[in-house]
């Protein structure tokens, strides 16, 4: 069985771009996570989906930050426009049900914004 | 103080022995969980343990978790060079209903072979 996949592994944009990242959870997970790591801060959670439905999106810092997953499958994360303070590692996460708590992590894609 | 605080920080030790690590949180939990994150990688699971449950054993590691307390601990025995990496713990907060992890700043693991 797959893991949690995300792409890019790596991307670096200049301030004011726009970037997009995408993740692909494990095959039918119906939650899915978003969470990002800062530079010298802790992992912090950023929006969680049901199915195709944002169930919490609190950790979400601003409105330069939309989330989308459109028939419940992959989501997509895009920072519109990037500043430097974006910089930092975000991770994508799935789990199967509201009763599986263990959230499988992806990769993480590295985000630097110059 | 932070939900999910380890100590120590940092912990070297010399490969065999065993390593011991530890979380605190401030919330009432449904579950503590562990990760692992080898250097540039990605988050591996390694162990959950609900809030009624005081021991979990797998493989080498052993977690526990004292909810009067607010604190769990991770034991790592006979480690292995290859078990160098930072350690994290997660809480699910029982207070909101919501699923998102909070986790700690880590503890980073060296072994020394």
């Amino acid at each position: 069985e797959a893991g949690v996949t995300q792409f890019p592994s790596h991307s670096v944009i200049e301030k004011g771009q726009t970037v997009t990242l995408r993740c692909d959870p494990i095959s039918g997970h119906d939650n899915l996570y978003w969470y990002r790591r800062v530079m010298g801060k802790e992992i912090k959670f950023l929006l969680h989906f049901v199915k195709e439905s944002k169930q919490d999106e609190s950790g979400m810092p601003n409105n330069r930050f939309l989330a989308e997953r459109t028939g419940g499958t992959y989501s997509t994360l895009k920072v519109q426009p990037a500043e430097l303070e974006d910089s930092g590692v975000y991770f994508c996460a799935s789990s199967s049900g509201w009763t599986q708590e263990t959230q499988y992590f992806g990769p993480g894609t590295r985000l630097l914004v110059l | 103080s932070q939900q999910g605080e380890e100590d120590p920080q940092a912990l070297s030790i010399q490969e065999g022995e065993n390593a011991t690590m530890n979380c605190s949180y401030k919330t009432s939990i449904n579950n503590l969980q562990w990760y692992r994150q080898n250097s540039g990688r990605g988050l591996v699971h390694l162990i959950l343990i609900r809030s009624n449950e005081r021991e979990k054993h797998s493989g080498r590691l052993r977690v526990t978790l004292d909810t009067s307390k607010k604190s769990s601990s991770l034991l790592i025995t006979a480690s292995r060079a290859a078990d160098t990496a930072s350690y994290f713990c997660a809480t699910d907060r029982m207070d909101t209903g919501r699923r998102a992890l909070t986790f700690g700043s880590g503890t980073r693991l060296q072994v020394q072979p």
